[in-house]
């Protein structure tokens, strides 16, 4: 069946550091990928998303790149800020219900 | 667009009583929508998957004479916890997928902002 696994966190960064949260998958066809953020006390917000192979995804400087050859979609940012502070979910799917990774808690520090 | 909104977004209840959370999408048709459960700290677990006008699809291991669903129309989904008890608190969250329309996309799932469920 289809998984999706990230990176453990929580992640603590000072402010304007670089972000990689790592994502891996695995699944059967050619499934859409996505990231989430999730804020404290509130629902999921799509991030970005990709369709297909090679195909990048961006949004508030946060770009993920469909890998399929490693099959991967790392989330990175050239410069977090404290805003950026929330909880981070990889998940993928197409016609079928989306899959998430357990989410990653990043926490950026002034 | 693609907004799906939930109602309450928190709850507290005695243990013993039944709630109702509805879900709806707001400005467009939702021919699907899906209901997940989210612990503290903990990423999102589906419960079940409802289609318009029939009967829900639950996970394994999600009781479906405890979590009743019901979706009635293109843009309400219900979700009763009943004979609810402390171990059912948590944060409900549903999502919505479009029936393609208004260049929303077919297989993307737009979320609503959750419901906190407490119960005493």
């Amino acid at each position: 069946g289809n998984s999706v696994t990230q990176m453990e966190g929580p992640v603590t960064l000072s402010e304007e550091a670089f972000l990689t949260i790592n994502c891996t998958y695995t699944a059967t066809g050619y499934p859409s990928l996505f990231w989430y953020v999730q804020y404290p006390g509130e629902g999921l917000q799509l991030l970005l998303k990709a369709t297909k192979a090679d195909d990048k995804g961006s949004n508030k400087g946060f770009e993920a790149t469909y890998r399929k050859e490693t099959t991967s979609f790392h989330l990175e940012k050239g410069s977090v800020q404290v805003s950026d502070s929330a909880v981070y979910f990889c998940a993928l799917g197409r016609n079928t219900p989306l899959v998430f990774g357990k989410g990653t808690r990043l926490s950026v520090i002034a | 667009g693609a907004v799906v909104s939930q109602h309450p977004s928190r709850v507290i209840c005695k243990s013993g009583t039944s709630v109702k959370i509805e879900c709806r999408s707001l400005d467009f048709q939702a021919t699907t929508m899906f209901w997940y459960r989210q612990f503290p700290k903990q990423s999102l677990m589906l419960m079940a998957t409802s289609n318009e006008g029939s009967k829900a699809t639950y996970e394994q291991g999600v009781e479906k004479d405890k979590f009743l669903i019901n979706h009635a129309s293109l843009t309400l989904s219900t979700l009763t916890v009943t004979s609810a008890h402390p171990e059912d608190s948590s944060f409900y969250i549903c999502s919505a997928r479009s029936a393609t329309s208004g260049g929303l996309s077919s297989y993307e799932q737009y979320f609503g902002p959750g419901t906190r469920l407490t119960v005493t």
